[in-house]
């Protein structure tokens, strides 16, 4: 259990064109999900929050037109990088947490990671 | 706000070896606390975690780790290093509601052979 899906896994873009990824929960509700940003030897940084049917919130410094965030369905979240940039390039990993225990292997209160989208802009 | 420290951005031992790689967090409520690890090009992966009970945690691999509330630590182990243990290592905390995950610099280990 506790399967998020992220895809694509890899994405090679223009500069100026948009670019959406999407983070699915396989096997349980996510209410919540996460998106972060990685660079390169660096941590995770968390860039918003968004919880299913409102908007999401983002942290300090990260540009909420720049990175749209929708959470329509309890199951999936897209990140759309709008007219990307070469300093866009980056890691980025969503993940998804339930708030009700859905019994078996998943856990309540706990965050599950996808495998990250590399995204490179030329 | 919560903090993570991993102590050493990179450690290497010999295959074999014993690997420890420590992890400190700040908090005045018992934490949630994980450890992740992400191999080159790819997401995190759950090795453990914390959240309730045993105090001793045993995960993936052969790794396993204790939280030890008064020393604010949760150091992660295994006895005998595998080549493939080669990976970035990171150590997060959240609290109770999972809402906030507050991540550690990360530890690069590497396998000698």
């Amino acid at each position: 259990g506790a399967v998020v899906s992220q895809h694509p896994s890899r994405v090679i873009c223009k500069s100026g064109t948009s670019v959406k990824i999407e983070c699915r929960s396989l096997d349980f509700q996510a209410t919540t999900m996460f998106w972060y940003r990685q660079f390169p030897k660096q941590s995770l940084m968390l860039m918003a929050t968004s919880n299913e049917g409102s908007k999401a919130t983002y942290e300090q410094g990260v540009e909420k037109d720049k990175f749209l965030i929708n959470h329509a369905s309890l199951t999936l979240s897209t990140l759309t990088v709008t007219s990307a940039h070469p300093e866009d390039s980056s890691f980025y990993i969503c993940s998804a947490r339930d708030l009700v225990a859905s019994g078996g292997t998943i856990a309540k209160n706990i965050q599950y990671f996808g495998a990250g989208t590399r995204l490179s802009v030329l | 706000a919560q903090s993570v420290t991993q102590l050493g951005s990179h450690v290497s031992v010999s295959e074999g070896a014993l690997v420890l790689l420590r992890c400190n967090y700040s908090s005045s409520v018992p934490p949630y606390l994980f450890w992740y690890v992400q191999y080159p090009n790819q997401g995190l992966q759950l090795l453990l975690k914390y959240t309730t009970g045993a105090t001793l945690v045993k995960g993936i691999n052969g790794f396993e780790a204790e939280f030890k509330k008064s020393e604010t630590s949760f150091h992660l182990t295994k006895p005998s290093a595998h080549m493939s243990d080669a990976a970035e290592y990171f150590c997060a905390v959240s609290d109770f509601t999972g809402n906030q995950f507050y991540f550690g610099t990360g530890t690069s280990l590497t396998v000698i052979p």
